[in-house]
């Protein structure tokens, strides 16, 4: 079955800095790849997603990027915040029908300071 | 509008009892999805309702497991004779489906003890 290597586990920034997390996935027939952010104590919120007929993905400080060949992804964050820090986790699947079940990786808590 | 929530927020309960876990999906939604999140992980899969019917329950991890969907809104995810290794949170995530929407969006969750 599908296996999503993140990394890193944890990621230090200054306020203003880039963060970048990455993502690897093992099968090729995964077609969809969500971010979400999770806050102590709160459910995982989507915050981006990108289809495997797409390269690239931008949502003001956000963006994703996806090497189908490679089999990575990864989440580029900007001008981060504060108010960035959480827990963000990557997804991999493979939609058929409607019925996607998502792969995890297993997260990168981004630490922003001020 | 409303998003996804789930009940209890937090339950504690001693080994080898039954618990019910509640899921409210957003109106509208179609696919129910549980997923369990231990401590430093990412949530893994348990199963999958499209309408009333379980579509795919491979991720639950044995028969002590179960979840319903009668009326094809609200889910219960039930869990019998519980262990110490059940605890864990439990989310539960809602998805459209129709017109190639194949977002998922969780609820805050349920944090299950056993003791």
């Amino acid at each position: 079955g599908e296996n999503v290597e993140q990394h890193p586990s944890t990621l230090s920034v200054q306020e203003g800095d880039s963060a970048v997390i990455k993502c690897t996935y093992s099968d090729s027939a995964s077609n969809y790849f969500p971010w979400y952010k999770q806050e102590l104590g709160k459910g995982p919120q989507l915050i981006i997603d990108i289809r495997s007929n797409v390269g690239e993905k931008k949502d003001q400080r956000i963006a994703v990027t996806l090497n189908k060949t490679a089999k990575h992804f990864s989440l580029h964050i900007t001008e981060t915040q504060p108010e960035d820090s959480a827990v963000y986790f990557c997804a991999a699947s493979i939609v058929d029908t409607g019925f996607q079940k998502l792969v995890f990786g297993t997260g990168t808590r981004l630490l922003v300071s001020p | 509008g409303a998003g996804v929530s789930q009940t209890p927020s937090n339950k504690v309960t001693e080994k080898g009892k039954y618990v019910e876990l509640r899921c409210d999906p957003i109106s509208g939604h179609t696919a129910l999805y549980w997923y369990r999140q231990s401590l430093g992980q990412g949530p893994e899969f348990l199963i999958y309702f499209q309408g009333t019917g379980a579509a795919d329950d491979s991720g639950l991890p044995n028969d002590r497991f179960f979840a319903v969907r009668p009326e094809g809104s609200v889910s219960t995810l039930k869990i019998q004779r519980t262990e110490r290794g059940d605890s864990a949170v439990y989310l539960c995530a809602s998805s459209l489906t129709a017109g190639g929407a194949y977002e998922q969006y969780f609820g805050p969750g349920t944090r299950l003890t056993v003791t």
